[in-house]
Parts: C-alpha cells; sequence; structure tokens
C-alpha cells in the first residue's frame, strides 16, 4: 500500500526554538495533506488541511502563525511550530489524500512525538 | 456533525480468542476507516470501505450503511494485536476528505 512517512520521527528542543515537521508521500502524488495532533489517551484532533500550492486550512482555535504549514510540492508538506512551549509538547500526525478519481483515500503516517523543555 | 461511538473503549482476551469491535456513526458517511495504533504511536490504516465486507489476513471488517454501523472482527487473536483501534468516518458530500474519528478501543490480547 502507499506509504507516508514523517521526518523526525522524535524531537525534543528547548522552549522558545521552532521546529519543523516533514510529511512525504511516498509513492503517490498528494494534493491534499493533513495535520494532526493527538494529546495522552485522546483521539485525533485535526489542526489544519493542506492543499498543495495554496494556503493551509487552519480549524477553529489552531493559531496559524503559531503551526506553520507549507505544501510545496505534491509530495511533502512541512509543519513548523514556531516559538515553541512545553505545552507544545504532543504527537503530531500527519495523512495524504490519494486521490485517483476512481479511488480516494488517506494515508497516515507514523508520527512525530515533540517533547519541548 | 457526525458524532462517532466506539464500543467497547477497553477490551481484554485470551490469545486466540475472536474479538469485535463496533462502531457506529449518527450521519451518512461515504467512506469508513478502521486504524490501528500502537503504543508509541505510530498510525496503521487497516481499511478503507464505504460498503460490504472487507478481508485482510485475520482481520475482517464490514459495514452496514443502512444502520450505519461497522464492525472489526479480529479472528485468532494474538498478543501482537494490542493496540488501539480507531474508527473514522468520511461524511457524505463535500470535495475534501476530513475525517470524524471515535475516542478509540483499547484491545489487550494476553498469552
Amino acid at each position: 500500500g502507499a506509504v507516508v512517512s514523517q521526518h523526525p520521527s522524535r524531537v525534543i528542543c528547548k522552549s522558545g526554538t521552532s521546529v519543523k515537521i516533514e510529511c512525504r508521500s511516498l509513492d503517490f502524488q498528494a494534493t491534499t495533506m493533513f495535520w494532526y495532533r493527538q494529546f495522552p489517551k485522546k483521539s485525533l484532533m485535526l489542526m489544519a488541511t493542506s492543499n498543495e500550492g495554496s494556503k493551509a486550512t487552519y480549524e477553529q482555535g489552531v493559531e496559524k502563525d503559531k503551526f506553520l504549514i507549507n505544501h510545496a510540492s505534491l509530495t511533502l508538506s512541512t509543519l513548523t511550530v514556531t516559538s515553541a512551549h512545553p505545552e507544545d509538547s504532543s504527537f503530531y500526525i500527519c495523512s495524504a489524500r490519494d486521490f485517483k478519481g476512481v479511488s480516494d483515500t488517506q494515508y497516515f503516517g507514523p508520527g512525530t512525538r515533540l517533547t519541548v523543555l | 456533525k457526525n458524532e462517532v461511538e466506539q464500543s467497547p473503549q477497553n477490551l481484554t482476551a485470551q490469545e486466540g480468542e475472536f474479538i469485535t469491535i463496533n462502531c457506529s456513526y449518527s450521519v451518512g458517511i461515504s467512506a469508513l476507516h478502521w486504524l490501528q495504533q500502537h503504543p508509541g504511536g505510530g498510525i496503521v490504516s487497516l481499511f478503507m470501505l464505504s460498503s460490504g465486507k472487507k478481508k485482510h489476513g485475520r482481520l475482517i471488517a464490514t459495514i452496514n450503511i443502512q444502520e450505519k454501523h461497522s464492525s472489526l472482527h479480529i479472528t485468532a487473536s494474538h498478543p501482537r494485536d494490542s493496540a488501539v483501534y480507531i474508527c473514522a468516518v468520511r461524511n457524505s458530500g463535500g470535495s475534501n476528505y476530513k475525517l470524524t474519528f471515535g475516542k478509540g478501543t483499547l484491545l489487550t490480547v494476553n498469552p
């Protein structure tokens, strides 16, 4: 099946620094990618929808200046957590939509665990 | 907004037992996903279905569109099946692919 990768898988950073997380679709072109956040023992929460070549659409309550999303190519979207704080520590997951007209599905990346000290 | 309910929330089984996890939703959908999340976080897509039944190895997923209900079955369960199983639905209509997630079912299979 299709594969979506995320890099890094784990990152620890100091408070105030920025962290970039990459999401790549490895064997298909993804016009749409999604970024989720997951708190411990909770389900996934959609943060934003990233469309290639256009601005991301953020969910209510998600700060667009805090969580910068760039979808510069059909296989890569990045999420940058700016001026990270301990409360930003979480598990971030991306997914990529594989739409081929007849088939339309979504594949998930393995996630990135961010710890802000 | 679609309400997605999973049951049970927690399930403990002995190795070899037949497992069923249920998912109900409130509004018509165009697709339903079953996902698996192991401790440590990584999510694996198990099935995407919009009607009928799909089988992959020891896993079977069924969906009843009229009843707005899906089940995930695991035959001959094994300790490595221990994980959180998540149901996610895509609402009918619209051009995007936003998913609504259930809260997950924590499955523990004891040897």
